[in-house]
């Protein structure tokens, strides 16, 4: 995956520390949203998800945070790796009609070994 | 590795002319969906089929279409390219069509893309 947007949003972390990486959406329709991952020349990767139902779930390494008050999402990675460099995307799909997802922005992860 | 495959990797071509992306879902699903990956505009929706018919449509283009055969591979057609067409463009599959037809956790997948230049 090439940068997405001239202006994308980028964070740096030390290896081994914890990363965040935050999304807000606006839609209070929407009742899934995922986080996919983007490196370099590759689609996106499907990372973990979460429903509206839900405000927190886990998975390996990552944790992903729900706040429907203020429509507010989060990825937490843990001990972050140099393979973790990527764009991150979160996405969003809505409770009626088609099923497309539709992507925020997009944040930048670098990793410093 | 994703499951979903499109061809070809690379494109380059004149303005004015067609092109043909091809894609291949996941084993056991239904749906394919298209998305444009460009610098100043994210990725956005094209337009998904689900069984061979067209389900939803979001940003295409008219000058954009799309079609999936019976084997459940798809083909976004793109003609009278212009250089603002020049862009990646991703195929994603997944189970179900429409939300009232599937989980909602029906998760989409995608392939590795297709990097399109327009000259």
């Amino acid at each position: 995956g090439e940068s997405v947007g001239l202006h994308l949003p980028t964070l740096s972390v030390q290896e081994g520390d914890n990363s965040i990486i935050n999304c807000a959406y606006s839609n209070s329709a929407s009742d899934y949203f995922i986080w996919y991952k983007q490196e370099s020349g590759k689609g996106p990767q499907f990372i973990i998800d979460i429903r509206s139902n839900m405000d927190k779930r886990q998975g390996q390494r990552v944790t992903v945070l729900l706040n429907k008050t203020v429509k507010h999402l989060s990825l937490q990675i843990a001990a972050t790796q140099p393979g973790d460099s990527a764009v991150y995307f979160c996405a969003e799909t809505r409770q009626t009609g088609a099923n497309n997802l539709f992507f925020g922005t997009g944040t930048r992860l670098t990793v410093i070994p | 590795d994703s499951g979903v495959t499109q061809t070809p990797k690379h494109l380059i071509t004149a303005t004015g002319q067609r092109v043909t992306l091809r894609c291949s879902p996941r084993s056991g699903d239904l749906s394919v969906y298209w998305y444009q990956q460009s610098l100043d505009q994210g990725l956005q929706f094209l337009i998904q089929y689900y069984n061979g018919e067209e389900r939803a449509k979001g940003n295409i283009l008219e000058r954009f279409s799309a079609q999936q055969f019976p084997d459940l591979h798809s083909e976004l057609n793109l003609s009278s390219l212009e250089l603002g067409d020049s862009a990646l463009y991703f195929c994603a599959s997944s189970v179900a069509g429409l939300r009232s037809e599937g989980p909602i956790t029906d998760t989409q997948y995608f392939g590795p893309g297709t990097r399109l230049t327009v000259l």
